[in-house]
């Protein structure tokens, strides 16, 4: 079965810096890979997803992640945040031709400092 | 296009109270799921199910129903309601085949 591990549980940035959100996933084969935001009070939305081909994808929102293989990762990046981006950060894997239920990390909180 | 809808967005319970969660959705996902969300812990499946009249247990079913009659619509149902059930509820729905899923807002609940 797969898994994903967030390792930090909080991350704080100034307005401006840039920033990478760490997600580690176990899984045998090839996974599909998500990032979603969840704002304060919302859903979640989907920034981004890696399936194959590019390891290199870019999201919505000025946001982009690498899927590097031989490190089990998938790194959420942005090179320069805004105090909007304050927001709770999770990833999440699947296996493909699995039972199309993700399995989604406990989150990175985003703190932005103005 | 409304997407997930979900219905209340907040809600207090007594300890032993019934109530049902509403969820619909509007994009004819067959795949439709429930999270419970609790600080720190991410999201817990509940339960899930692939199409109209098939459901199937998640990760933390205990305490919950569900029914699906409809395409459109997936119900969460607490029985007797305890004060561990106190979390906010996430509705999501996805394409068959596709992880990709989609949020409502989220209904609050507190057991007391």
């Amino acid at each position: 079965a797969q898994s994903v591990t967030q390792p930090d549980i909080h991350i704080t940035v100034s307005e401006g810096a840039s920033l990478e959100l760490r997600c580690n996933y176990s899984y045998g084969a090839t996974p599909y890979l998500f990032w979603y935001v969840q704002s304060p009070g919302q859903g979640l939305q989907l920034l981004l997803k890696y399936f194959s081909g590019d390891t290199l994808v870019q999201g919505i929102k000025g946001f982009e992640a690498e899927f590097k293989r031989s490190q089990s990762s998938f790194n959420l990046r942005k090179p320069s945040v805004l105090w909007s981006d304050a927001a709770e950060y999770f990833c999440a894997v699947g296996a493909a031709g699995g039972s199309y239920i993700p399995t989604f990390g406990r989150g990175t909180s985003l703190i932005v400092h103005p | 296009n409304a997407g997930v809808t979900q219905t209340p967005k907040f809600r207090i319970l007594k300890i032993g109270q019934s109530m049902t969660l509403q969820c619909a959705q509007d994009m004819n996902h067959n795949y439709m799921y429930w999270y419970r969300q609790d600080p720190g812990m991410g999201l817990k499946l509940i339960y899930y199910s692939v199409g109209a009249g098939i459901t199937d247990k998640g990760e933390v079913p205990n305490g919950y129903n569900v029914s699906r009659s409809t395409t459109e619509y997936f119900p969460l149902r607490l029985e007797l309601a305890a004060p561990s059930q106190t979390s906010v509820y996430f509705c999501a729905s996805s394409y068959e085949g596709s992880y990709e899923q989609y949020f409502g807002p989220g209904t609050r609940l507190t057991v007391t």
